[in-house]
């Protein structure tokens, strides 16, 4: 089936700084995207969501960029705290996939003091 | 306060054992699904159920069982069929089977004696 791919298994980050962690998808056809969080020994939390029509969604903090001509979906974090750290993971929709999500391997995301 | 429940926290399983995670949800959503989880690697599905009386197999089904008797409850059962049960099991729930945004509990551990 298909997959959703990272491009970094880990991110290395000082504190304050922006992060972006970038994410790869090779289905033309995914009409959906969402972000999720998660810390050690706890389930995905929900950050941000977007629609293929769409090429840009902010939230808190956060900022979704979705570039359909090279199949590409980052997540900007402003100003990273140390509360930050955790894996990130992205995942598609594909619409013949009975609204099945593809996730992605995850991103570690590493605050540095 | 509203949201998905998973228990145990952590399982230990012998050889030849079947056990049973447990996950109640009082979001009232429709959708249910059971997801397993293995280092550095993305969400697979097990099981996912429509509705009340309903489920459907996922990537993964193959050693699992899972029953929809209650809209709150959809717990997933590790028969001794499934030779490699350590993981990571994370319940989710969404309002609706087309709705893709899911509400996580926060996972049990399972691991071999």
């Amino acid at each position: 089936g298909e997959s959703v791919g990272l491009h970094l298994p880990t991110l290395s980050v000082q504190e304050g700084d922006n992060s972006i962690i970038n994410c790869a998808y090779s289905n033309s056809a995914s009409d959906y995207f969402i972000w999720y969080k998660q810390e050690s020994g706890k389930g995905p939390q929900f950050i941000i969501d977007i629609r293929s029509n769409m090429d840009k969604r902010q939230g808190q903090r956060v900022t979704v960029l979705l570039n359909k001509t090279v199949k590409h979906l980052s997540l900007q974090i402003a100003a990273t705290q140390p509360g930050d750290s955790a894996v990130y993971f992205c995942a598609e929709n594909i619409p013949q996939s009975n609204y099945q999500l593809i996730w992605g391997a995850g991103t570690k995301l590493i605050i540095k003091p | 306060d509203g949201g998905i429940t998973q228990s145990p926290k952590y399982l230990f399983r012998k050889e030849g054992q079947n056990v049973t995670l447990s996950c109640e949800q009082n979001l009232n959503h429709d959708a249910m699904y059971w997801y397993r989880q293995d280092p550095g690697q993305g969400l697979r599905l097990i099981y996912y159920s429509q509705i009340v009386n309903d489920f459907q197999k996922g990537d993964i089904a193959e050693g699992y069982s899972v029953s929809r008797e209650k809209k709150e409850s959809f717990p997933l059962t590790v028969t001794s069929a499934q030779k490699n049960p350590t993981a990571f099991y994370l319940c989710a729930s969404s309002i609706d089977r087309g709705n893709e945004k899911l509400f996580f509990g926060s996972g049990t551990q399972l691991s071999v004696l």
